[in-house]
């Protein structure tokens, strides 16, 4: 079936250690994104790739890091992670400009 | 600050009426806006959209509204479902920036029978 799949799908972590968040699509979007989710914030951007080896910064990049090696998949990495990282995490995909973005089906953060 | 906002965190329609669901906003470049719906545990899908060339668009239950000169659009379902019971978030982006999202902070609807 064709769409994002995040792994893991929950996570408990202690603080200050190293976690990579996985997204592969199988849509052949050309733009992918990292979203957080908490509550009464809405979901917050925090780094878009619009096309393989390009990456930017979104709302609230700091703490993370990605990469765009290919086409498919979209790592997001906590290089030493905080409580105030506990989150869901959402990863998205689009084709192009003014269209819908699909999202994973997300991955529940604890930082303890 | 908030460029996307959804004032209501809650709101609850009796089976069969109408939902009325808003948002504003505040940045006038956004030029394309979306409703996306969002059951527990899983990730947001899409619902409807519109571009800020159109005032309205219709699907099925659904309806969107732009109010462009109030920088407001609201989402109407009818009749509501208690299967539409979800937090729907509103989103919108402008063509310059891509395909990134501003979502708001998302309403939660709850449909009695």
């Amino acid at each position: 079936i064709a769409g994002i799949t995040q792994a893991p799908t929950s996570q408990i972590l202690a603080a200050g250690r190293r976690m990579t968040l996985r997204c592969t699509q199988d849509m052949r979007h050309n733009a992918m994104y990292w979203y957080r989710q908490d509550l009464g914030l809405g979901l917050r951007l925090i780094h878009y790739s619009n096309t393989a080896g390009t990456t930017g910064k979104g709302e609230v990049p700091d703490g993370y890091s990605v990469s765009r090696a290919n086409t498919d998949d979209f790592p997001l990495t906590l290089a030493s992670a905080v409580p105030s990282q506990t989150s869901v995490y959402f990863c998205a995909s689009s084709y192009r400009v003014n269209t819908e973005a699909f999202f994973g089906q997300g991955t529940r953060l604890t930082v303890v | 600050d908030q460029q996307v906002k959804q004032n209501s965190p809650s709101l609850s329609v009796q089976e069969g009426r109408i939902s009325i669901l808003n948002c504003d906003y505040t940045n006038s470049m956004f030029d394309y806006f979306l409703w996306y719906k969002k059951y527990p545990a899983e990730g947001p899908t899409f619902l409807i959209s519109i571009s800020s060339i159109k005032d309205k668009n219709e699907d099925g239950r659904f309806t969107v509204f732009l109010n462009k000169s109030a920088k407001h659009l609201s989402l109407h379902i009818v009749p509501s479902q208690p299967g539409d019971s979800a937090v729907y978030f509103c989103a919108a982006s402008w063509s310059n920036a891509g395909n990134m999202l501003t979502f708001g902070g998302g309403t939660r609807l709850m449909v009695k029978p």
